[in-house]
């Protein structure tokens, strides 16, 4: 069956601080993969996509980069954290290629930037 | 950006009352997907509706789809304590980049024995 895993759950990082968030998927090949956040109290907000190893689209203009090194693993970063990166990240991943199937979301990663 | 958005924000009911929450879109869609989140937790799916599609159950779940309106509602009878957490509707977008799946901001349920 397939699994995915976010790491770290949560983490507390000072402003201008660097971040890495990592998300694996286990039981499936070349999934699209996605980064979420949810602000508090809000909804989603897609954040990067990719539909293979390599190929990153971003939705939002940020300070925020995501990689996809590896066919199973989706990295989000930043070199620099502000305070308004706080937010609930959330992994998710889906493997029809007609992209109309459900998302599998990972528990999340929770970022206080202080 | 958000498509979906679900109403009302917040909804009390009791345990055995049936809760319905609403969602409304702006685009065409393929399929629109109700998901449920737990306090701190991921989403996880609940049920996919097609856009040829009028109604769907699924177990304690029915949904609605009326595409000339735009909205969709989902239906939890019979309510428990446990069905207590937050409920999105999700439609598909096309993007340059590729399909993504696009978010309203909730509707969060509490549920009281």
């Amino acid at each position: 069956s397939q699994t995915i895993h976010q790491w770290p759950a949560t983490l507390v990082q000072p402003v201008g601080s660097p971040l890495s968030l990592e998300c694996t998927v286990e039981g499936t090949s070349n999934p699209n993969l996605y980064w979420y956040r949810q602000a508090a109290g809000r909804g989603l907000q897609l954040l990067f996509y990719s539909v293979g190893i390599g190929q990153i689209s971003s939705e939002v203009p940020q300070n925020l980069s995501a990689s996809r090194p590896q066919d199973r693993q989706f990295i989000l970063s930043s070199k620099k954290l502000l305070l308004s990166d706080s937010g609930f990240y959330l992994c998710a991943w889906r493997g029809d290629s007609t992209y109309t199937g459900e998302l599998f979301f990972g528990e999340g990663s929770r970022l206080t930037v202080l | 950006s958000q498509q979906g958005e679900e109403d009302p924000q917040a909804l009390s009911i009791q345990e055995g009352e049936n809760a319905t929450m609403n969602c409304s879109y702006k685009t065409s869609i393929n399929n629109l997907q109700w998901y449920r989140q737990n306090s701190g937790r991921g989403l996880v799916h609940l049920i996919l509706i097609r856009s040829n599609e009028r109604e769907k159950h699924s177990g304690r779940l029915r949904v609605t789809l009326d595409t000339s309106k735009k909205s969709s509602s989902l239906l939890i009878t019979a309510s428990r304590a446990a069905d207590t957490a937050s409920y999105f509707c999700a439609t598909d977008a096309h993007s340059n980049s590729g399909y993504a799946l696009n978010f309203g901001k909730g509707t969060s349920l509490l549920v009281t024995p």
